[in-house]
């Protein structure tokens, strides 16, 4: 079992729609869990961090995170087209190192 | 003001030469990273280095070799470049003290390598 695993997309809404995206991991050991957007040709930028379970909120996004289900989530509120990007989830314990999901590509139509 | 600055953006080169890739950061972090972006977009650890000492040395070529001559500043050379080697390189930097941020990494804009 890989040990994060993120929904493949690519993924492609209307304006205004709600985004879920979603990762698993499987080391229970993981402490940090963050979401990264990465925009073409781009560096991956980090939008969200959290290190508990339950809900984190800035703006328009919401992290999510179940320890008990190793469950990861992201939701994009009223998505606009410049969050058109690739979303990577990323989780890390205390050793320096992030592991990374796949990404997922989003597409936001005007 | 570019927090991680790496270079050159992208690059072109031929089978078998030798090429280096340069990352400075001016953030005040201690640990710095290499990633790789493959063109399936997945992104993997190469090195890293914390207060110049070599942390995390994932299982790569040892045609790869990382150089942090000060905390702020780690390269990568790269010896007999491979076709395979093609994607482009991500310098990284981040703080190991606790906090609320825990070990938040933050990225370059990429170098692209092309190895033709």
């Amino acid at each position: 079992q890989k040990e994060v695993e993120q929904d493949p997309g690519p993924l492609s809404v209307p304006e205004g729609a709600i985004v879920s995206l979603n990762c698993t991991y499987s080391n229970s050991a993981f402490q940090y869990f963050m979401w990264y957007r990465q925009y073409s040709r781009k560096g991956p930028e980090l939008l969200m961090y959290t290190y508990s379970s339950g809900n984190k909120e800035d703006g328009r996004f919401t992290a999510q995170v179940d320890k008990s289900s190793k469950y990861i989530s992201l939701f994009i509120r009223d998505s606009q087209p410049s969050d058109s990007a690739t979303y990577l989830c990323a989780i890390g314990g205390s050793n320096y190192k992030l592991t990374f999901g796949k990404g997922t590509l989003l597409t936001v139509n005007p | 003001d570019t927090a991680v600055s790496q270079t050159p953006k992208y690059l072109v080169t031929q089978m078998g030469n030798d090429k280096s890739i340069k990352c400075e950061q001016n953030l005040g972090h201690d640990t710095m990273y290499w990633y790789k972006q493959d063109s399936k977009k997945f992104l993997k650890i190469m090195f890293s280095y914390n207060n110049k000492e070599l942390i995390i040395n994932e299982t790569v070529p040892n045609r790869f070799s990382p150089k942090s001559p000060d905390k702020a500043h780690l390269n990568l050379h790269i010896n007999s470049l491979e076709l395979g080697d093609s994607a482009v390189y991500f310098c990284a930097s981040s703080n190991s003290g606790t906090g609320s941020s825990g070990n938040t990494i933050y990225f370059g804009e990429g170098s692209w390598l092309t190895v033709v």
